[in-house]
């Protein structure tokens, strides 16, 4: 079965400093897809980056770059020149399989930036 | 109004009472979702709708019906609910499996339900 997991529940930063948010992801698939979003505290859950399986080169998208290893099926987020702003529950997902939309979530990573 | 758009934003009701979630999307896209997010849970997915049709129920109890009467307005009705009914509920929309575009899925900022 399908399975995402994030085993840090969470993690300090200082702000300017560049943080790792890990994922790992157990599929039989293929062809699959990984999605960060970032949840603040006011409950939006907000798209930061996709990962296709089949995407050569590692998802960047300004201070968030996904470190994709499909072998060993991780894909971390990096958040470069952490921001105050940047405190939020992150959560890692994964397309499921077949002909279907549906996400499975990981249980999240909270993050707290200190000045 | 851009992206999704969920009201209320906070909801208080009795378990007898009768109410609904509204959610608007202005993204051009024709999958809608209902996700439930409980306190120490991960995210529950509840229902999928694709092209307003109910393609997914996540064996949600009756005390929840959604509605879809187009592919930019999702409601969820709440009757009779429970006190472990209080969470935050979200809505999202993509594009549809196979539509092309990319299925990323979108959220809004989420209904805080209080069941008293």
């Amino acid at each position: 079965a399908q399975k995402i997991t994030q085993t840090q529940p969470g993690m300090f930063v200082q702000e300017k400093e560049a943080v790792t948010l890990d994922c790992t992801y157990d599929t039989s698939d293929q062809s699959y897809g990984l999605f960060w979003y970032k949840q603040p505290s006011s409950g939006e859950m907000i798209f930061l980056i996709y990962q296709g399986s089949y995407d050569e080169q590692n998802a960047t998208e300004g201070r968030y770059s996904l470190n994709f290893q499909k072998a060993r099926k991780s894909a971390n987020l990096v958040i470069s020149a952490s921001q105050l702003g940047d405190s939020a529950m992150y959560f890692c997902a994964m397309k499921e399989s077949g002909a279907t939309n549906k996400l499975i979530f990981g249980t999240g990573t909270l993050l707290a930036v200190q000045p | 109004e851009t992206g999704v758009t969920q009201t209320p934003r906070h909801l208080v009701m009795g378990m007898t009472n009768k109410k609904s979630l509204k959610c608007e999307q202005h993204l051009g896209h024709n999958a809608m979702y209902w996700y439930k997010q409980s306190a120490k849970k991960p995210l529950e997915l509840m229902f999928v709708y694709n092209f307003k049709e109910q393609t997914e129920n996540n064996s949600v109890p009756s005390r929840f019906s959604p509605e879809c009467p187009n592919s930019s307005h999702l409601f969820l009705h709440l009757h009779t609910l429970q006190p472990e009914d209080s969470a935050l509920y979200l809505c999202a929309s993509s594009q549809a499996y196979g539509q092309g575009g990319g299925e990323t899925q979108y959220f809004g900022p989420g209904t805080r339900l209080l069941v008293l």
